[in-house]
């Protein structure tokens, strides 16, 4: 089946900023998002972008897509202690009838003061 | 309330024993999902449904029965519940129509087997 992959780790101070790394498999794959889950919680969208696009900003968010690559990368600008979460990346394929979305396996991002 | 909701949030059971998780929501979403998450694997598929009375397996559905009889709800039974079961178990739900199909989530149920 296709795969998504994430580092599973990754800790920035206070302030800085975060770059959480994506790689997937599916050349057919139209959407891809971004999943935040804070402890104990369920996941939250934080955003998603089209194949077609290279680039999404959303206030603090970046997303880049390198689709060549297969590569989707989110930035998080100016890093707070209340982004320490595990950050899911996820894809939909065009090739499926389901409608259903493959995920990573989740990067915990610690920010440390 | 709207939005969708998963009961219980807590459960502890036994090997062998029967259980079943529930998942309501109140946007008349079409599709509704259900998700295990275990460390190191992420989230990954157990079964779905397109519509009431359409259900369909994802990547790990051994062990687990669902049913649709109302397109709110979407319960997960295990039949007989094994160790490895033990896990948190996300049901969500979406519209599934073209376009970016969100997928939103409840707030997960958390199954310990013993």
């Amino acid at each position: 089946g296709e795969d998504v992959e994430q580092s599973l780790f990754l800790s920035v101070r206070e302030g800085d900023s975060s770059v959480i790394n994506c790689t997937y498999t599916d050349s057919s794959s139209t959407y891809l998002y971004w999943y935040k889950q804070e402890p104990g919680a369920g996941l939250q969208l934080l955003t998603y972008i089209f194949s077609n696009m290279d680039m999404k900003q959303d206030q603090r968010l970046t997303v880049l897509l390198n689709k060549k690559d297969k590569h989707l990368s989110l930035r998080i600008a100016d890093t707070q202690t209340g982004d320490s979460a595990i950050y899911f990346c996820a894809e939909i394929s065009s090739s499926g009838s389901a409608r259903q979305l493959t995920f990573g396996s989740g990067t915990q991002l610690t920010v440390l003061p | 309330d709207a939005g969708i909701t998963q009961s219980p949030r807590y459960k502890i059971t036994e090997t062998g024993r029967q259980v079943t998780l529930m998942c309501h929501q109140t946007w008349s979403h079409s599709y509704m999902f259900w998700y295990r998450q275990d460390l190191g694997h992420g989230l990954r598929l157990i079964y779905y449904s397109a519509a009431a009375d359409i259900t369909d397996k994802g990547e790990v559905p051994d062990g687990y029965v669902v049913s649709r009889s109302k397109t709110e709800n979407f319960p997960l039974t295990l039949e007989s519940a094994t160790r490895s079961q033990t896990s948190v178990y996300f049901c969500a739900s979406s519209w599934g129509g073209a376009g970016a199909n969100v997928l939103t989530f409840g707030a997960g149920s958390r199954l310990t087997v013993l």
